[in-house]
Parts: structure tokens; C-alpha cells; sequence
């Protein structure tokens, strides 16, 4: 069974880049199965998609973060990550990686991804002076 | 950007009630929307997907309903574990985006 970890610091300063790696176990970073992203929650409020990597590398991103979302993966050490730049108190989030199955559709005729099933348990970054 | 307004914000209700929670599209998203339960401190838990395909190991009296713009998720004969904030997702097109929430919580 997919099992994934965020891990990455709780605290960080304004203008400083958050670096998160959600490590994966039970399955393989490389598979054509499996999509991988990112989801936050600030404090108190409702979730919010980051961005996805897809199996051949590429990415889909919130175009309320695009200018500061890197998104990657790296099959060595069965992992993907999250770096966003230039954070603020606005970034203070819980912060979950998750994955989603891809599948041929024969309604939609196309190999799409599926919405995300298995989460990390989440990670807090604080973002404070 | 699809819009996702979810209804209501909150509810309160007994143990053993039916509760329906909707959310609507700003645009049509066919049948591509799932249904996720999220109990504080936890990650959320997807119950439902493809708008009406019960997730493996949830239990059946959660449903998803609905096609195009307008979708609905039931609970019939409310447990007490199922006192948590539930979400909507359309994962039709990008950016993906969540529905507002529905906290349900005890009568």
C-alpha cells in the first residue's frame, strides 16, 4: 500500500525558500501509475491545490503561486518535492503531499489523473519573523 | 478557473439524521469531481470520486450524486464519527480547486 511522508522545517523567515521532500514507500516515484502533489491548508481555513508532477516530468501549477512553485521528482531516493520562494505569513500553511492514480477514461477517450487518494499526514511550516 | 461553491458552510445534526452537502461548478465538469472527509489534525480521506464511485473501504452509507455543474454528497443515517469538515475537488481541469467546506457537527 502507497504510503507518503512530508518532511521539511517548521519554521522559517520572510523572503526564504520553503523546501519540503515527500518520501514515498509501497510504491515507486517512476511509475507511470502515479501522479504526485502538492495541497496546503492554511490555519482555521480549506485546502488549496499547489501544483502537479506528472510521470513524463511535466508540471500543472496554481497560477496563484506559478511564479514561485518548483515542483520535481527524484527517482534515486524515491521522492518528490516542493520548493516555494520568496515566502510570507501568508505562506503559514499545513502543507500535505498526496498521489493520484492515472487511468484511461473511455468516457473522456484519454489517460487522465484520477483526484488524489493517498496523503501525507501534513507538515506545519510557520513563516514568521 | 472552475469555480466550486460548496453548501452549506456548516450544519449541525443528530446521529442517526440524513445530511446533504452540494457543490456546484462555475462551469460543467461532467462527472470529474470527488469528495473528500477531513477531521482536525488529519489529512483528508477521499470518500467518493468520479462524482459517484464510493472509494474502497468507505462505508456505504456515503453517495455521490450529480453531473455537469451540480453534485451532492449524502450521508444517510449521519455515525458519530462522521463529524468532520468535508470537501469537494474538481479535477476536470487546472488549476484544481476545492470547494469551501462543510463543517458537520453534533446537534
Amino acid at each position: 500500500q502507497l504510503q507518503l511522508q512530508e518532511s521539511g522545517p517548521g519554521l522559517m523567515k520572510p523572503s526564504e525558500t520553503l523546501s519540503l521532500t515527500c518520501t514515498v514507500s509501497g510504491g515507486s516515484t517512476s511509475s507511470s501509475s502515479y501522479s504526485w502533489g502538492w495541497i496546503r491548508q492554511p490555519p482555521g481555513k480549506g485546502l488549496e491545490w499547489i501544483g502537479t508532477i506528472y510521470y513524463s516530468g511535466s508540471t500543472d501549477y496554481n497560477p496563484s503561486l506559478k511564479s514561485r512553485v518548483t515542483v520535481s521528482v527524484d527517482t534515486s531516493k524515491n521522492q518528490f518535492s516542493l520548493k516555494l520562494n520568496s515566502v510570507t505569513a501568508a505562506d503559514t500553511a499545513v502543507y500535505f503531499c498526496a498521489s493520484a492514480r492515472n487511468y484511461y477514461d473511455t468516457r473522456r477517450r484519454s489517460t487522465v489523473t484520477d483526484a488524489f487518494d493517498i496523503w501525507g499526514q501534513g507538515t506545519m511550516v510557520t513563516v514568521s519573523s | 478557473d472552475i469555480q466550486m461553491t460548496q453548501s452549506p458552510s456548516s450544519l449541525s445534526a443528530s446521529v442517526g439524521d440524513r445530511v446533504t452537502i452540494t457543490c456546484r461548478a462555475s462551469q460543467d465538469i461532467r462527472y470529474v469531481l470527488g469528495w473528500y472527509q477531513q477531521k482536525p489534525g488529519k489529512a483528508p480521506k477521499r470518500l467518493i470520486y468520479a462524482a459517484s464511485s464510493l472509494q474502497s473501504g468507505v462505508p456505504s452509507r456515503f453517495s455521490g450524486s450529480g453531473s455537469g455543474t451540480e453534485f451532492t454528497l449524502t450521508i444517510t443515517s449521519l455515525q458519530p464519527e462522521d463529524f468532520a469538515t468535508y470537501y469537494c475537488l474538481q479535477y476536470y481541469s487546472y488549476p484544481l480547486t476545492f470547494g469551501g467546506g462543510t463543517k458537520v457537527e453534533i446537534k
